[in-house]
């Protein structure tokens, strides 16, 4: 596709479970990121690949989120017992390089109940 | 610490007036500015990009850098009621990092 492909669009889970989220960048883009955008929060940044270099995991708020890109294109966010005040918009962004212009994808919005 | 300040509105312009929209920023050295449009329940979308001093105009958006004042302004000219929205001010602090975004100033132009 042309875009940065997120899926779920929408995820319901119950607290304690598990979740998988998936971003499929724009190709060729070496750069992905995500993001999280909580109700009334600003987008606060997680994670960075950068091609095979080591990820950039400074945002994460705790141990029980992670994340993984492999083969140096689709990444999966994953947040293990998830807790309410994880529910947000999840959104995954590509660039070309570092630094370039991140594209944004229409993100998965969780509802952690 | 990185931070990104704006005024979180709303900001409220008639049609065909000019809005205008501010940003500062914490870091003395920070290289890239960015302008996203986020329309309520949607993704952000990129206005402008802006890496150098003074003036960068594409259509009816103007961005204007200032890194002596730490200070970047996005200008919208003859606002319109599809303009409304909320405009994400961020800034890549340093080579090879992420966006640190602001918390948004909503716009509201009216008919």
């Amino acid at each position: 596709g042309a875009g940065v492909s997120q899926s779920p669009s929408n995820k319901v889970t119950e607290k304690g479970k598990d979740v998988e989220l998936r971003c499929d960048p724009i190709s060729g883009h070496t750069a992905l990121y995500w993001y999280r955008q909580s109700l009334g929060q600003g987008l606060e940044f997680l994670i960075y690949f950068q091609g095979n270099s080591a990820p950039d995991k400074s945002g994460l708020p705790s141990d029980r989120f992670s994340a993984e890109r492999t083969g140096g294109s689709v990444s999966t966010l994953t947040i293990q017992r998830t807790q309410q005040e994880d529910s947000a918009v999840y959104l995954c962004a590509s660039s070309l390089g570092a630094g370039d212009i991140q594209y944004f994808g229409a993100g998965t919005r969780l509802s952690v109940l | 610490q990185k931070e990104v300040e704006q005024n979180s509105g709303p900001l409220s312009v008639p049609e065909g007036a000019i809005a205008s929209l501010n940003c500062t920023y914490s870091d003395r050295v920070s290289q890239s500015f960015f302008w996203y449009r986020q329309y309520s329940g949607k993704s952000p979308e990129l206005i402008m990009s802006i890496y150098s001093n003074g003036d960068k105009e594409d259509g009816r958006f103007t961005a204007q850098l200032n890194k002596a004042s730490q200070y970047v302004s996005l200008l919208i000219r003859d606002s319109q009621p599809s303009d409304s929205a909320t405009y994400l001010c961020a800034v890549i602090f340093q080579a090879g990092t992420a966006l640190i975004f602001g918390k948004g100033t909503t716009l509201s132009v009216s008919s």
